[in-house]
């Protein structure tokens, strides 16, 4: 049973592109969770999305950045117009429908924007 | 702020001895769960402990709960080099439909050889 899986694991953007990160959840989980950590930070809470829906938006940027997690396929975390301030480790986390609530982390994609 | 807070923020000790980390947070709680990172790796989760649970052992790790307190510890006993990583603390606040994890700032740990 594979784990999380990101891709890619770095991505260097120039300010003003746009930036696709990708996370297939683990065989049998339907929620997702975004979290954004910058340097010697903890995580923060972005983005929570069941199958064709998002949840709770409540830490995402409003403007630039979106999320969607398809029928098909693994969730996008999408960053428009990339600003250098973007730069960090976004991990992805799958659970199951059920609890007990722990969450699988995957590996993270490092963003720099230069 | 953070809903949780790791104490100490560094933490340098010798191969086989104890480490202690604290975690503090600020509202109620559904459960709180420990994860380790290693430097620029991923999150691994340790440890789950229910709000209506004070004590949980898995392996050389003991994590204890004081909701009267607001407060947790984690114990790693006879500590490693391997052990050397950052470890988080993170909420599931109560009413929180989608259990989404509030992390504090980590404790960095060092165990020297």
């Amino acid at each position: 049973n594979a784990g999380v899986m990101q891709n890619p694991r770095h991505l260097v953007r120039r300010r003003g592109q746009e930036a696709r990160l990708r996370c297939s959840p683990m065989k049998g989980h339907s929620h997702v969770y975004w979290y954004r950590q910058l340097p010697e930070e903890g995580l923060k809470f972005m983005v929570y999305l069941q199958k064709e829906n998002i949840i709770d938006e409540s830490g995402m940027p409003k403007e630039r950045f979106s999320a969607e997690f398809p029928k098909e396929g693994p969730s996008i975390l999408r960053i428009q117009q990339v600003v250098r301030g973007d730069s960090a480790a976004y991990f992805c986390a799958s659970s199951p429908e059920t609890g007990p609530y722990e969450q699988y982390f995957g590996p993270g994609t490092r963003l720099t924007v230069t | 702020s953070q809903q949780g807070e790791e104490d100490p923020q560094a933490l340098s000790i010798q191969e086989g001895e104890n480490a202690t980390m604290n975690c503090s947070y600020k509202t109620s709680i559904n459960n709180l769960q420990w994860y380790r990172q290693n430097s620029g790796r991923g999150l691994v989760h340790l440890i789950l402990i229910r709000s209506n649970e004070r004590e949980k052992h898995s392996g050389r790790l003991r994590v204890t709960l004081d909701t009267s307190k607001k407060s947790s510890s984690l114990l790693i006993t006879a500590s490693r080099a391997a052990d050397t990583a950052s470890y988080f603390c993170a909420t599931v606040l109560v009413n929180n439909a989608g259990n989404m994890l509030t992390f504090g700032g980590g404790t960095r740990l060092m165990v020297k050889p």
